[in-house]
């Protein structure tokens, strides 16, 4: 078992819909980070978390830090946000490396 | 503002050649991570540096070996190339200290080994 998991794998939706991506992980965490990856390879963080909820244009982040669970919400997607988004986790023995999620492709549908 | 570079973008060896990845991190910042992205999978932790030590070790083959230097930029060296080493390869930086502090990725160079 991945000690970091995403769901869904593979979305498709219509452009304008509400957009949720979920991460469970089963390690103590000092943080998490949600990452774009677009076509091509780039990496983006989008959000850093370690507790709450944090907000960014049409994306919002939360995290569940008893359930060891985040989720990361798109409202009003679009084209543009068409992608790969990866959970990504830091143990909170404080060494700071990332344990990578298996990444949900996200196609938005004009 | 200045982001993380890395050099090249791109680049193609033939097996068991070697290749130097380049990564320079944001100024001022102190530590830099190496990850390795297989085709479909992934991004693997593979080495870590702070203020020019080594500070963690993933997954990463003897054939490679990588240092920080004294301007904070650091290098990934691969030697002995294999067919499975065709990756992308990132570096990431931040400044260590404080858990959770963001992590910024470079671009990532593109390594095919044919």
């Amino acid at each position: 078992k991945n000690e970091v998991e995403q769901s869904p794998q593979n979305l498709t939706a219509q452009e304008g819909e509400f957009i949720t991506i979920n991460c469970s992980y089963s390690v103590g965490i000092s943080a998490l980070h949600w990452l774009q990856q677009h076509p091509g390879g780039g990496i983006v963080s989008l959000f850093m978390l370690s507790s709450g909820k944090k907000k960014h244009g049409r994306l919002i982040a939360t995290i569940n830090i008893q359930e060891k669970h985040s989720s990361l919400h798109i409202t009003a997607s679009h084209p543009r946000d068409s992608a790969v988004y990866i959970c990504a986790v830091e143990s909170n023995f404080g060494n700071e490396k990332l344990t990578f999620g298996t990444g949900t492709r996200l196609t938005i549908i004009p | 503002a200045a982001g993380v570079i890395q050099s090249p973008r791109h680049l193609i060896k033939e097996k068991r050649e070697t290749a130097t990845l380049k990564c320079y991190p944001i100024p001022r910042h102190d530590t830099v991570y190496w990850y390795q992205q297989g085709p479909g999978q992934d991004p693997q932790f593979l080495i870590s540096f702070y203020e020019k030590m080594q500070s963690d070790k993933g997954s990463i083959p003897d054939r490679f070996s990588a240092q920080q230097f004294s301007d904070y930029h650091s290098e990934l060296n691969m030697s002995s190339l294999e067919l499975g080493d065709s990756a992308l390869y990132f570096c990431a930086s931040s400044t260590l200290g404080i858990p959770g502090n963001e992590q910024y990725f470079g671009p990532g160079t593109r390594l095919t080994v044919t």
